[in-house]
């Protein structure tokens, strides 16, 4: 039992590239979320999944897109990654009714020059 | 205003010392609130959380809410430097995965042994 898990655990990018930043659980979350956190602004949602087949923005998804590929994984794209992106990303996942129970993956940093 | 508000410190105190956490909220229609806690380059954890006014117990830990006042703390009785972390308030609507949770900034704190 893994838990949340995240890969990679660091990428450099350059302005301008893409990359997919990989979330899975085998936890059977219903709800999975991406947060960005960056110093001095705490944990900002970017975009979540209420179950599987549905994805709804958060509080920060200009220059974002998620993909629920099942329920087990939801993804993270830059499709054209800027330095203003820079930060630790974390995935997390809940049960229906438990939302307030959020297990989160362990971090993706993200360094964009 | 920012609907949660959580002074992030530093905040030092002194092994063994109570330590007094708070968060200032702007809704009303929270209605779950959480605690969770960061060690340093990990993902946050659940600590603590309570749906209702008043004080919650476990171990050392205890959670106050006052929806009154719009307020919410966590004292910590026998503090450990193993305590030493970063505390995120976090707040929610209702406890289902379609409402997300609003997150504090967190309050980094160091326990001196």
């Amino acid at each position: 039992n893994a838990g949340v898990t995240q890969t990679p655990k660091f990428q450099v990018l350059k302005t301008g590239q893409s990359m997919t930043l990989q979330c899975a659980q085998d936890m059977n979350h219903n709800s999975m979320y991406w947060y960005r956190q960056d110093p001095g602004m705490g944990l900002r949602l970017i975009y979540y999944s209420a179950s599987e087949g549905t994805t709804d923005k958060g509080e920060v998804p200009n220059g974002y897109n998620v993909s629920r590929l099942n329920k087990r994984e939801f993804s993270l794209r830059l499709e054209s990654a800027a330095p203003s992106q820079t930060s630790v990303y974390f995935c997390a996942g809940a049960q229906t009714g438990t939302q307030e129970t959020q297990y989160f993956g362990p971090g993706t940093r993200l360094l964009v020059l | 205003q920012k609907e949660v508000e959580q002074d992030p410190g530093p905040l030092s105190v002194p092994e063994g010392a109570i330590v007094s956490l708070n968060c200032t909220y702007s809704n009303s229609a929270f209605q779950y609130f959480m605690w969770y806690r960061q060690y340093s380059r990990k993902g946050p954890e659940l600590l603590m959380y309570t749906y209702s006014s008043g004080n919650k117990e476990d171990g050392r830990f205890t959670a106050q809410v006052d929806k009154s006042s719009k307020y919410i703390s966590l004292f910590i009785r026998d503090s450990q430097p193993s305590d030493s972390a970063t505390y995120l308030c976090a707040m929610s609507l209702s406890d289902s995965g379609n409402t997300p949770l609003v997150f504090g900034k967190g309050t980094r704190l160091s326990v001196i042994a």
